[in-house]
């Protein structure tokens, strides 16, 4: 089973800045199913990215995923006020999917 | 719209049982894999199980196995998490969750969610 590992922990930013999200897997994760998704408070969780660079239907171009094998990455390039959320990162790439322990970005 | 209705949550005592349902609909049920996921409060998401489209493969995170069970009637679209033998620890809000495929891929679309209390 692919451990995530999501860092860091808590991002306190400012509207307008630049978030860098990391999720690093325990190994390799095949084909680089690693997928996004934001999760605000008492709401289900969204889909972000998939495929690790892959934009979902109707996902701003200010979110961007990138990485391949065991490192990947969330960019939010420009914060907006609605940005700010809990995100998690999920492999894909075996049977038993897993997810990261997700990265709060909050308000500075 | 994807649309995804889950029920049957509520508060159970340690060592009960519990069927969670879900409700699908706007899409063709029976081409699509499910999962069920969950979130204790305040904790991070956790992945408890998955259906493909045609029954032929299930799959369960270890700390579920061998005492909730997963499965489906495409006819009804509807899918099931019966949970037996149940601990404070699965105590959190269920997803119900569609992948993007047959087989267990990324989630696509969510339901609201329904909360799942084991207490005494």
């Amino acid at each position: 089973e692919s451990v995530l590992t999501q860092s860091p922990g808590t991002l306190s930013l400012s509207p307008g800045e630049r978030a860098t999200l990391s999720c690093r897997a325990s190994q390799s994760v095949s084909s680089n199913y690693l997928a996004w998704y934001q999760q605000k408070p008492g709401q289900a969780p969204r889909l972000l990215i998939y495929g690790a660079s892959s934009r979902a239907t109707g996902i701003p171009d200010r979110f961007s995923g990138s990485g391949s094998g065991t490192d990947f990455t969330l960019t939010i390039s420009r914060l907006e006020p609605e940005d700010f959320a809990v995100y998690y990162c999920q492999q894909y790439g075996s049977s038993l999917l897993t997810f990261g322990g997700g990265t709060k970005v909050e308000i500075k | 719209q994807v649309q995804l209705v889950e029920s049957g949550g509520g508060v159970v005592q340690p060592g009960g049982s519990l069927r969670l349902s879900c409700a699908a609909s706007r899409f063709t049920f029976s081409n699509y894999g499910i999962h069920w996921v969950r979130q204790a409060p305040g904790k991070g998401l956790e992945w408890v199980a998955f259906i493909r489209s045609d029954e032929r493969n299930k799959y369960y995170a270890d700390s579920v196995k061998g005492r909730f069970t997963i499965s489906r009637d495409n006819s009804k679209n509807t899918l099931y998490l019966q949970m037996n033998s149940l601990r404070t620890e699965d105590t959190a809000v269920y997803y119900c969750a569609k992948s993007d495929s047959a087989g267990p891929g990324y989630v696509d679309y969510w339901g609201q969610g329904i909360l799942v209390t084991v207490s005494s």
